[in-house]
């Protein structure tokens, strides 16, 4: 079975600084890999995926994530933090050739600081 | 472009009631998905159904049944209702057949209170 870890609920940042969000997965085959973000009262939003093509992904609102396999980690960053990225961020695994249903971590909040 | 539909986006019951969430997925997307998300919670899995049959079951409770119709579009039925029962309910699609890996879009969630 695969799983995801989130290391910390929250994260707290000031505006321009750089974001890191932890996600460390457990998979018993190459998993594919998602940063899933969650506005207050709304569903969650695809940022990015990594689908064993580039192990660095490029995704929206200038996030991006590595996959380090030798690591199990999948790590979620932006270089400047917006006020408007305070959010819930999810990381999400599935697993290449089996089950497609996405398995979620339990989310770390990003607290933007003016 | 068109989204996951949910309905009702609010929703409050009495205990020992019941409750129907609809949902209506993109268009060609051939795979729904129903998660439950608790107050401060990661969204938990229940069921999903391809091509209007059931494809993977979740931890959904013996008193929730859901099912997709003909023209794709899908309802969580809730009965026996239980505070717990209190979640935000995300409704999800995707075409199953897309090469690589698995996207899910998912509606804005009806959330459920049972008071």
């Amino acid at each position: 079975a695969q799983s995801v870890t989130q290391l910390g609920s929250h994260v707290s940042v000031s505006e321009g600084a750089l974001v890191l969000l932890r996600c460390n997965y457990s998979s018993s085959v190459p998993p594919y890999l998602f940063w899933y973000v969650q506005y207050p009262n709304q569903g969650l939003q695809l940022l990015l995926k990594y689908t064993s093509a580039a192990t660095l992904v490029k995704g929206i609102n200038g996030f991006e994530a590595e996959f380090k396999k030798s690591e199990t980690s999948f790590h979620l960053t932006k270089p400047s933090a917006h006020m408007s990225d305070a959010a819930e961020y999810f990381c999400a695994v599935t697993l290449s050739g089996g089950s497609y249903i996405p398995t979620f971590g339990r989310g770390t909040s990003l607290i933007v600081h003016p | 472009a068109a989204g996951v539909i949910q309905s009702p986006r609010h929703l409050i019951k009495e205990k020992r009631e019941t409750a129907t969430l609809k949902c209506y997925p993109i268009p060609r997307h051939d795979t729904v998905y129903w998660y439950q998300q608790g107050p401060g919670q990661d969204p938990q899995f229940l069921i999903s159904f391809y091509e209007k049959m059931q494809s993977d079951k979740g931890s959904i409770p013996d008193r929730f049944s859901a099912q997709q119709f003909s023209d794709y579009h899908s309802e969580l039925n809730m009965s026996s209702l239980e505070l717990g029962d209190s979640a935000l309910y995300f409704c999800a699609s995707s075409l199953q057949g897309a090469v690589g890996a698995n996207v899910l879009t998912f509606g804005a969630g009806s959330r459920l209170t049972v008071l």
